[in-house]
């Protein structure tokens, strides 16, 4: 079992929806969140970062993060083209190291 | 503006040959790190450095070894490269702090004969 699992879609919801992805993990010792961004052919782009469990609001995106149940969520707001990309979940105990999902496929379509 | 800048971004290898990915970064960070990403895979460890003079074994180290050249810079050798090395490799920097975030640059598209 991979310390993180994330649902590698592909997903496709209608321009203007609401979107939710999701990550579950097994080591509870993670204290350290974070969502990037992939558009193709380019290097992920940190998009959201949380500590330990709560919520973070940044325009559209909000990061919720439920420690008792090791689930990561974010939610994206009145999603546009322009957030069709590969969403990567990415988790720290602390030390120098990320442990990520494989990443999610989002399209949305006009 | 730059933040993390590797070079080159595409290359072609025939089995056998050898290669240097370069990378560096300008945001002052200690840490940095190589990633290969395949697909269905996601981002795998390869080595990483926590500081000026010291380097780690990731995930799946074996084929490659590094050079932490100075503090910017990040180097990623590939002494005989085999198929099984075909992928998107990226490198990340980032700052010393506890859980702090890390940046990736665009990649380099690898592809070996």
């Amino acid at each position: 079992q991979k310390e993180v699992e994330q649902d590698p879609g592909p997903l496709s919801v209608p321009e203007g929806a609401i979107v939710s992805l999701n990550c579950t993990y097994s080591n509870s010792a993670f204290q350290y969140f974070m969502w990037y961004r992939q558009y193709s052919r380019k290097g992920p782009e940190l998009l959201m970062y949380t500590y330990s469990s709560g919520n973070k609001e940044d325009g559209r995106f909000t990061a919720q993060v439920d420690k008792s149940s090791k689930y990561i969520s974010l939610f994206i707001r009145d999603s546009q083209p322009s957030d069709s990309a590969t969403y990567l979940c990415a988790m720290s105990v602390g030390n120098e190291k990320l442990t990520f999902g494989t990443g999610t496929r989002l399209t949305i379509i006009p | 503006n730059a933040g993390v800048t590797q070079t080159p971004k595409f290359q072609v290898l025939k089995t056998g040959q050898s290669m240097t990915l370069q990378c560096a970064q300008d945001m002052n960070h200690n840490s940095m790190y190589w990633y290969r990403q395949d697909p269905g895979m996601g981002l795998r460890l390869i080595y990483y450095s926590a500081s000026e003079g010291t380097t780690d074994k990731g995930e799946v180290p074996n084929g490659y070894n590094v050079s932490r050249l100075n503090k910017r810079e990040f180097s990623l050798r590939l002494e005989s490269a085999a198929p099984s090395q075909t992928s998107v490799y990226f490198c990340a920097s980032s700052g010393s702090q506890a859980g702090q975030p890390q940046h990736f640059g665009d990649g380099t598209r690898l592809s070996i004969l």
